[in-house]
């Protein structure tokens, strides 16, 4: 089946240290992206990416890096310097990142940071 | 100024009747996508539905159509015979094809609906 994983599920981290979320997606869609959600809130964009080898800042890219090497792969690496990381993180892919194509979602990730 | 505006509190529908969630958004781009997505308690965001700017006719799903009324920027979902499984939050979304910025969808803040047996 075709769709968008991402792992851990939960993940735990203490202050000061940086965390890897990992997003993976075997639909061959060109465009990734992640999100961030936080309780009672819509989701607000961090990054992008329209292609491999290139990533844009969305609104909320502060204390927040990514790398695209793969298709397949999105991973978001958020660091210590990132003040409030405590949230939901949500990777979306679609056809690509123009137009109106719908973006589908994986699963999300719940970090806690204490 | 927010972009997409989701005001209604928590909605409550009884089983098999049918319930309106509102969402009005502002642009002053001419080409526009607009778009639903359910997010059960599980946390996925579910694609549902899509209405274009230009497109003449409200958008239908199965049980889920859009009341596209572009002069009064609204972008109602209306969900038909509500089943127990449509309790989640409902996030209405907007993408702006010229001015928007970063491929971006810009989301409102959600509904809660819950089914009542």
């Amino acid at each position: 089946d075709g769709g968008i994983t991402q792992s851990p599920k939960y993940l735990f981290r203490k202050e000061g240290q940086n965390v890897t979320l990992s997003c993976e997606q075997n639909l061959n869609h060109d465009a990734m992206y992640w999100y961030r959600q936080d309780p009672g809130q819509g989701l607000r964009l961090i990054y992008y990416s329209q292609i491999v080898n290139d990533f844009q800042k969305g609104d909320i890219a502060e204390g927040y890096s990514v790398s695209r090497e793969k298709k397949e792969s999105f991973p978001l690496t958020v660091t210590s310097a990132q003040k409030n990381p405590t949230a939901f993180y949500l990777c979306a892919s679609s056809i690509q990142a123009s137009g109106t194509y719908e973006q589908y979602f994986g699963p999300g990730t719940r970090l806690t940071v204490t | 100024a927010q972009k997409i505006t989701q005001t209604q509190p928590g909605m409550f529908v009884q089983e098999k009747e049918a319930v309106t969630l509102d969402c009005t958004y502002d642009t002053s781009d001419p080409s526009y996508g607009l778009f639903w997505y359910k997010q059960p308690s599980s946390g996925e965001m579910i694609f549902l539905i899509y209405q274009g700017s230009y497109d003449q006719q409200n958008a239908t799903e199965g049980r889920y159509s859009l009341n596209f009324q572009k002069a009064r920027k609204s972008a109602n979902l209306v969900i038909s015979a509500s089943q127990l499984g449509d309790s989640a939050m409902y996030f209405c979304a907007m993408r702006e094809i010229y001015t928007g910025a970063n491929s971006k969808l810009t989301f409102g803040k959600g509904i809660t609906l819950s089914v009542r047996p």
